[in-house]
């Protein structure tokens, strides 16, 4: 089972502000990162661990992490936005990776 | 830009040997992390480990004993095999590049692979 856990679903009307959030005790000591994953498509970086944005991603994706919660927030959502999302940290020995259990992107 | 591509047989039967490659172009092999990571169907990513280019391996625990990475570095390629395979073992599989750093993520993945375990 996954040590990262996030909302299955989660909706969000064209152009509004949707919030998604990964809890886990590991995120109080090791970096999350974030990833897009369309329909039949291989997943792709959104959000470093830094909460860089690697080239190509928009200015609407943006993150914070507090405590044992971390959040990537997408700010005036658009239909091209409508992914799985998932977060990934390192797993509570430090040693190996784990992905959240995903959150689903509805945009209406 | 980094390509990854991947290939390896896509039908297996239980306990047979599941084997992959992934090869890299247009973008060096030294100085990442070179990663396997699957998808059931219909569920979410599994990090199955990954191989630096001085050979080390990190597995994930619940696949240790019947996972190997390895590497060649004078081909730009690495590998994943897994043995004992059963129906659980059906998933997309995608090769990933990991940046250098814990703040890297995996920057890079291939296309996935669906691998089919059925008798």
């Amino acid at each position: 089972s996954s040590e990262l856990t996030q909302d299955p679903d989660v909706s969000v009307a064209v152009g509004q502000t949707v919030r998604i959030t990964c809890q886990g005790d590991s995120l109080r000591i090791y970096y999350a990162i974030w990833y897009q994953q369309k329909s039949g498509q291989a997943p792709i970086l959104v959000m470093s661990g830094k909460n860089i944005r690697p080239s190509g991603i928009p200015d609407r994706f943006s993150a914070s992490s507090s405590g044992s919660t971390a959040s990537l927030t997408i700010t005036g959502a658009q239909a091209d936005d409508e992914a799985d999302y998932y977060c990934s940290s390192r797993d509570s020995s430090g040693y190996h990776f784990v992905f959240g259990t995903g959150t689903q992107v509805t945009v209406l | 830009q980094v390509q990854l591509q991947q290939w390896g047989a896509r039908l297996l039967k239980p306990s047979e040997t599941l084997s992959l490659t992934c090869a890299v172009y247009n973008g060096s092999f030294n100085g990442y992390y070179w990663s396997w990571i699957r998808q059931p169907p219909g569920k979410g990513l599994d990090w199955i480990g990954e191989i630096f280019q001085s050979g080390d391996t990190t597995y994930n625990p619940s696949l240790k004993s019947r996972v190997t990475i390895s590497i060649d570095t004078s081909k730009n390629q690495f590998s994943l095999t897994l043995t004992s395979v059963t129906a659980a073992d059906t998933a997309v599989y995608y090769c990933a590049r990991r940046g250098p750093y814990d703040s890297s993520g995996f920057i890079s993945w291939g296309q996935g692979a669906l691998v089919t375990v059925s008798s």
